[in-house]
């Protein structure tokens, strides 16, 4: 199984700050790519899939992707405590078309 | 649209006991993956089925196991469950494979 591998963390940010959330993957022929945000308690929950090079901008959430490097970011915007949660990096494996998860990264904004 | 349902929410069994999860997809949905998540391991793919064939398995001994019906509803098992397999499980719709997935809440199996 390919690896994919997300910074240990925690992360603690203070409100309205930008929150840094980076992904690294080792699956060269992977093409879909996304980001999931777990509450304690609850399931994951899709909050942006990138497919291209760049960036990709939906409301304060920026995805960035460089598939030659091998990496995806999450940025936050105005960091608010409900985004306080585990984010989860997720990729489509080539080949088998397997979904992967990183362990996740918590994050936790400070009013 | 309804979302991804699992059933049951929460399950306590006994060591050695079997058990039966049951996971309906997103209308339309024909692709389902189960996961298990644990603190100490993150989420851990256990297998996918695509129109009632399994197209990947993970890494998990043969006491877990899974199908799909022609509805597209999923159900994986668990034999002889062990305290280890304490977790939330979760599955997960996807219209095709290797497209966008939606979870369920999970169902979290206490082994005691």
């Amino acid at each position: 199984q390919k690896e994919v591998e997300q910074n240990s963390g925690p992360l603690s940010v203070p409100e309205g700050a930008i929150a840094s959330l980076n992904c690294t993957y080792s699956d060269r022929v992977s093409q879909s790519f996304f980001w999931y945000r777990q509450y304690s308690g609850k399931s994951p929950e899709l909050i942006m899939s990138i497919y291209s090079n760049g960036d990709k901008e939906d409301g304060r959430f920026t995805a960035q992707l460089n598939k030659a490097s091998q990496y995806v970011s999450l940025l936050i915007r105005d960091s608010q405590p409900s985004d306080s949660a585990t984010y989860l990096c997720a990729v489509i494996e080539g080949g088998s078309e397997k979904l992967v998860f990183g362990k996740g990264m918590k994050l936790t904004v400070n009013p | 649209k309804a979302g991804v349902t699992q059933t049951p929410r929460y399950l306590i069994k006994t060591r050695g006991q079997q058990v039966t999860l049951s996971c309906s997809p997103i209308s339309g949905h024909r692709s389902v993956s189960w996961y298990q998540q644990t603190p100490g391991q993150g989420l851990q793919f256990l297998f996918e089925y695509f129109s009632e064939t399994q197209r990947n398995k993970g890494n998990f001994p043969g006491r877990f196991s899974g199908r799909q019906f022609s509805n597209s509803r999923s159900e994986m098992n668990v034999s002889t469950l062990e305290l280890g397999d304490s977790a939330l499980y979760l599955c997960a719709s996807s219209f095709w494979t290797g497209t966008e997935a939606f979870f369920g809440q999970g169902t979290r199996l206490t082994v005691v």
